[in-house]
């Protein structure tokens, strides 16, 4: 089974900052996803990646297959950034995710 | 468009009484149909899912139980809550390969 780590747990940055979350995983997977969940709960996915780099406005995200890990960056963070982001994997099969424990996210004005 | 609808947003049961919540899919067909519950402070955690009408699998024994009696419609079912049944209950479709798609959740709260 796989087993999905996430770093840090918990990280508070002030409002401009560049932010790194990072994920790892120990069994070969076929996509990777980041989700955002806010204090309400609903969840948001904010990218699919199998392969190499992808960024949408202030969110990048990478990933090493070869290193099983993946990185989520916030460029010129926002309060409104304030969130748990999540990292999920699907295993080689593609049914089921596997969830990371989640980084909780706070930035300040 | 692709959506998913989850409802209730909240709701507040007593200890022994039935529970229902209800999930269904727009915009695709066929999908991966997921019920995940999520206790305070803790991660997601997979109960059910379904690739086909009548096609379930459970992750963890437990008290409760799904159904998807139609393609796009997943139900998450119990006949007698427990305390332990408390939590934030999300419902989450995808393809093999694709996005996932989640609903905006169920916070329950067993008394």
């Amino acid at each position: 089974k796989n087993e999905v780590e996430q770093s840090p747990q918990n990280l508070t940055a002030q409002e401009g900052e560049f932010i790194t979350i990072n994920c790892s995983y120990s069994v070969g997977i076929s996509a990777l996803h980041w989700l955002q969940q806010h204090p309400g709960g609903g969840i948001v996915s904010l990218f699919m990646l199998s392969s190499g780099k992808k960024k949408h406005g202030r969110l990048i995200a990478t990933i090493n297959i070869q290193e099983k890990h993946s990185s989520l960056h916030i460029t010129a963070s926002h309060p409104r950034d304030s969130a748990v982001y999540i990292c999920a994997v699907k295993d080689n099969y593609g049914q089921n995710f596997v969830f990371g424990p989640g980084t909780r996210l706070s930035v300040l004005p | 468009s692709q959506t998913i609808h989850q409802w209730p947003a909240t709701l507040v049961q007593p200890v022994g009484s039935p529970l229902s919540l209800e999930c269904t899919v727009e915009g695709t067909s066929n999908p991966n149909l997921y019920w995940y519950r999520q206790a305070a402070g803790r991660g997601l955690q997979l109960l059910f899912y379904s690739i086909g009408i009548d096609q379930i699998s459970s992750e963890v024994p437990q008290n409760l139980s799904a159904s998807r009696p139609q393609d796009r419609q997943f139900i998450l079912s119990s006949k007698k809550l427990l305390l332990s049944d408390s939590g934030f209950y999300l419902c989450a479709w995808a393809h093999v390969n694709t996005e996932a798609f989640f609903g905006q959740g169920t916070r329950l709260t067993v008394v």
